[in-house]
């Protein structure tokens, strides 16, 4: 069935750095959607993308849609204590279920 | 707006005893999904109605798990009977439509089974 990667795992920064991680795929998505877990709740949707090159912004959150359609980079600029959680990625083929990654948490020390 | 609301937020059960887990979706959503998240196996759907009809129950471990949506307003999960390897947290989610759209989170339910 079809699989997600993202990368890193998990990721240590201090605060004000900027973050990177991706999402990455064998399968080519229509929509990637990223979202973020805090601890005890749910995902909280923070970025849908529905075409391949698309770049999104939500505050300080930038989502981009990779050109091979297999691909899905997240950066959060000038990070805070209150983004630490585990993001996750999810990619939908068309007629099919969005498939979850495994997340990337994130840690940003004071 | 209300989001999706889910009941109990915890369940502490022993082996053996039946457990319902209840989602409410966001009004005027149509599609309503299952899922399990364990630190092993990371998010896992279950199962997923639209319109209240089961449309895909493929990811529903075995038959002591059991969903139901007799209206839009109202989902459960039915565990009978239940088992250690159950303890997860469930989440339930709703879309807009069947599927192919963002889906909404609720704040899932911590079951543990000893």
């Amino acid at each position: 069935g079809q699989q997600l990667n993202q990368s890193p795992q998990s990721m240590f920064i201090q605060e004000g750095e900027d973050v990177s991680m991706n999402c990455t795929s064998s399968s080519i998505f229509n929509t990637w959607l990223w979202y973020k877990q805090d601890p005890g709740e749910g995902p909280v949707l923070l970025i849908a993308l529905y075409k391949a090159g698309e770049l999104t912004s939500n505050g300080r959150l930038t989502a981009q849609f990779g050109i091979t359609r297999k691909d899905s980079f997240l950066n959060i600029s000038a990070s805070i204590p209150s983004d630490v959680g585990i993001y996750f990625c999810a990619g939908q083929s068309y007629g099919q279920n969005f498939v979850f990654g495994p997340g990337t948490r994130l840690s940003v020390l004071p | 707006d209300a989001g999706v609301i889910q009941s109990p937020r915890h369940e502490v059960t022993e082996m053996g005893q039946e457990v319902t887990l209840r989602c409410k979706p966001i009004s005027g959503h149509n599609s309503l999904f299952w899922y399990r998240q364990t630190m092993m196996r990371g998010l896992e759907l279950l199962i997923y109605f639209n319109n209240n009809v089961p449309i895909d129950d493929s990811g529903m471990p075995e038959d002591r798990f059991s969903a139901k949506m007799p209206n839009a307003s109202f989902s459960t999960l039915k565990i009978q009977p239940s088992e250690p390897r159950d303890s997860a947290v469930y989440f339930c989610a709703s879309s807009p439509s069947r599927g192919y759209n963002e889906q909404f989170f609720g704040p899932g339910t911590r079951l543990t089974v000893l």
